[in-house]
């Protein structure tokens, strides 16, 4: 019954390897999110998508492409890896109101690029 | 540009002790002030939120102070406990961004 679930919880992989990280929420929330947290746990915000639609696209690297196939799930992947992507990427989700926005957020998943 | 300004960047507290942490934003328009606690392995959860409509929100020992025309608030935990030993986030939204924005952490350690 985890609310947002994200695959796989660890990847370890070569530089200039294709990866993909998946996830899914079972909260019937419309609007999903990808954050990456680095080395010094600095929660940045790369994508979010509602209902099926980007509505947030940070200044990421055209490396990484999000896929949102229906609103319960979000796929992330990342072309051509490079060491400065190994972080923990940390999947969302939400249901923004008029002054409130709650995250839940999924376990994250750790990508180690050597 | 970072929008939420957060300090300290770790903090050593004693059991029973009370834990200070502090946020500054500079977007008026944000209307959301939630923060989040993160364990080690964890994903980040929410502990306690307020509108700036409200000078302070109290759950438990977790406390929020407010100050709107300074455009700072707080996190206070009263009480510390060893359990409470985590990486604490302030954040910020703006109604309709569907974008929450967040302070850099504070890690915190409640010695026993």
């Amino acid at each position: 019954d985890t609310a947002v679930s994200q695959t796989p919880k660890y990847l370890v992989t070569q530089m200039g390897n294709d990866k993909s990280i998946k996830c899914e929420q079972n909260l019937g929330h419309d609007t999903m999110y990808w954050y990456k947290q680095d080395s010094k746990k600095f929660l940045k915000i790369m994508f979010s998508y509602n209902n099926k639609e980007l509505i947030i696209n940070e200044t990421v690297p055209n490396r990484f492409s999000p896929k949102s196939p229906d609103k319960a799930h979000l796929n992330l992947h990342i072309n051509s890896l490079e060491l400065g992507d190994s972080a923990v990427y940390f999947c969302a989700s939400s249901q923004p109101r008029s002054g409130a926005n709650v995250l839940t957020f999924g376990a994250g998943s750790r990508l180690t690029v050597l | 540009q970072q929008q939420v300004k957060q300090s300290p960047q770790s903090l050593i507290v004693q059991k029973g002790g009370i834990s200070i942490i502090n946020c500054a934003y500079e977007n008026t328009a944000f209307d959301y002030f939630p923060w989040y606690q993160q364990f080690p392995g964890k994903g980040p959860a929410l502990l306690i939120a307020i509108r700036p409509d409200v000078s302070e929100k109290k759950e438990g020992r977790f406390t929020i102070s407010f100050n709107k025309s300074a455009k700072q608030f707080s996190l206070h935990i009263m009480d510390s406990q060893p359990g409470d030993s985590a990486t604490y986030f302030c954040a910020a939204y703006q109604g309709g961004s569907e974008k929450l924005v967040f302070g850099k952490g504070t890690k915190l350690t409640v010695n026993p």
